[in-house]
């Protein structure tokens, strides 16, 4: 049982660069979350998906876009990387209605 | 809107003091709340977490009790080891349409155990 993955763990960018992280989960879980986490400011919702189908904005969007490929996975694209765009991105999965959410060992993305 | 303050850290402790880290949160009714552990390197883990008011929820020697009437989840451990190093989350749960739910975070708080 692996959980949540992410793919790649760490990754250098030019600005302007487009790149997808990609997330997985095993646990069957309705619910996917993308959070950047960037020091001083704990973990801040890109988009989350509430179920298979759908897609929603979080509070940081601006600069992203996701697509819920099936149940299993939600990627998130960064079309054209700023470096504002540099930081640690987790993505996570819960049930519906369950609280508990749980993360993946994060992406480390530097853009330059 | 829904919101969580934690203290500043770095917090700075000797292997077997006793730890706390405040929480605090703005919201609207009751929320969930939780505590999450980030280990260097890794992803953040669920610690524990509490549903309702005055409930207290423990693992692993830390426990931390939803305290309605100051609006706090304090996280405490009576004797903390080296192992025990990581950065500490609070967090709320707060609902969105459809009865999906999401997490607010607050800014974490790194604590170092030395021997």
């Amino acid at each position: 049982n692996a959980g949540v993955t992410q793919t790649p763990k760490f990754q250098v960018l030019k600005t302007g660069q487009s790149m997808t992280l990609q997330c997985a989960q095993d646990m069957n879980h309705n619910s996917m979350y993308w959070y950047r986490q960037d020091p001083g400011m704990g973990l801040r919702l890109i988009y989350y998906s509430a179920s298979e189908g759908t897609t929603d904005k979080g509070e940081v969007p601006n600069g992203y876009n996701v697509s819920r490929l099936n149940k299993r996975e939600f990627s998130l694209r960064l079309e054209s990387a700023a470096p504002s765009q540099t930081s640690v991105y987790f993505c996570a999965s819960s049930y519906q209605g369950e609280g508990t959410q749980y993360f993946g060992p994060g992406t480390r993305l530097l853009v330059l | 809107g829904d919101s969580v303050t934690q203290m500043e850290g770095p917090v700075t402790l000797s292997e077997e003091a006793f730890l706390t880290i405040n929480c605090t949160y703005t919201a609207t009714g009751y929320p969930s709340l939780f505590w999450y552990v980030q280990y260097p390197g890794e992803g953040l883990q669920l610690l524990l977490k509490a549903t309702k008011a005055d409930d207290k929820g423990s693992n692993k020697g830390f426990e931390a009790t939803y305290r309605k009437e100051t609006t706090s989840f304090h996280l405490e451990k009576g004797s903390v080891q080296v192992s025990d190093s990581a950065v500490y989350f609070c967090a709320l749960r707060t609902p969105l349409s459809g009865g999906y739910n999401k997490l607010i975070f607050g800014a974490g708080t790194r604590l170092a155990v030395h021997p």
